[in-house]
């Protein structure tokens, strides 16, 4: 009964290195989500994508790029990680646009 | 420009007694608004939901109302219990979902 899993959990970078948070969702959802969350604010999306092969852009999407090969899979990769995008990262499905969505715990990403 | 206000970041409240958690939207475009509850280290997790042609919506402790004319929408939940200690957040969609900055309710033993 997995739901939505994320991984890494945690992570530190380094200015300019890049990465890939991947996210997995078992329950056959069409639509996935990647948010981040900062301090005093409410989450933000960044990137989302309504079926497999498709993605389209969220509030903040500048400095990431999202693919979503499979159905269950929603990867977020940073190019050329920055300070300012230190922040908590979540990852979301639902069955429609206006359905509650089902959230992962959560990346945790530091970059020096 | 914030769409959806949470003003109180904080609230406290007596084990037993009426919590209630507010929220302000400025989009009246917005059908569909919804409450998540957030434990630490955890992610977001829906408790409860009103459409916009709704005014009440009620499941067990939880109750959402919404205010369309003063484009306000209130979470109360009673009796509050020690296990709602949480941050919880009012989201509103129409197309996007949008979310507010949260409160964090404390439920004093």
């Amino acid at each position: 009964n997995a739901g939505v899993t994320q991984t890494p959990k945690f992570r530190v970078l380094k200015t300019g290195q890049s990465m890939t948070l991947l996210c997995a969702q078992d329950m056959n959802h069409e639509y996935m989500y990647w948010y981040r969350q900062d301090p005093g604010m409410g989450l933000r999306l960044i990137h989302y994508s309504v079926g497999e092969g498709t993605t389209a852009k969220g509030e903040v999407p500048d400095g990431y790029n999202v693919s979503r090969l499979k159905k269950q899979n929603f990867l977020l990769g940073l190019e050329s990680a920055a300070p300012s995008q230190t922040s908590v990262y979540f990852c979301a499905s639902s069955y429609g646009e206006a359905q509650p969505q089902h959230f992962g715990d959560g990346t945790r990403l530091s970059i020096l | 420009d914030q769409q959806v206000k949470q003003n109180s970041p904080s609230l406290s409240v007596q084990e037993g007694r009426i919590s209630i958690l507010n929220c302000d939207y400025t989009n009246s475009m917005f059908d569909y608004f919804l409450w998540y509850k957030k434990y630490p280290a955890e992610g977001p997790t829906f408790l409860i939901s009103i459409s916009s042609i709704k005014d009440k919506n009620e499941d067990g402790r939880f109750t959402v109302f919404l205010n369309k004319s003063a484009k306000h929408l209130s979470l109360h939940i009673v009796p509050s219990q020690p296990g709602d200690s949480a941050v919880y957040f009012c989201a509103a969609t129409n197309y996007q979902l949008i979310w507010g900055a949260g409160t964090k309710l404390i439920i004093k033993p």
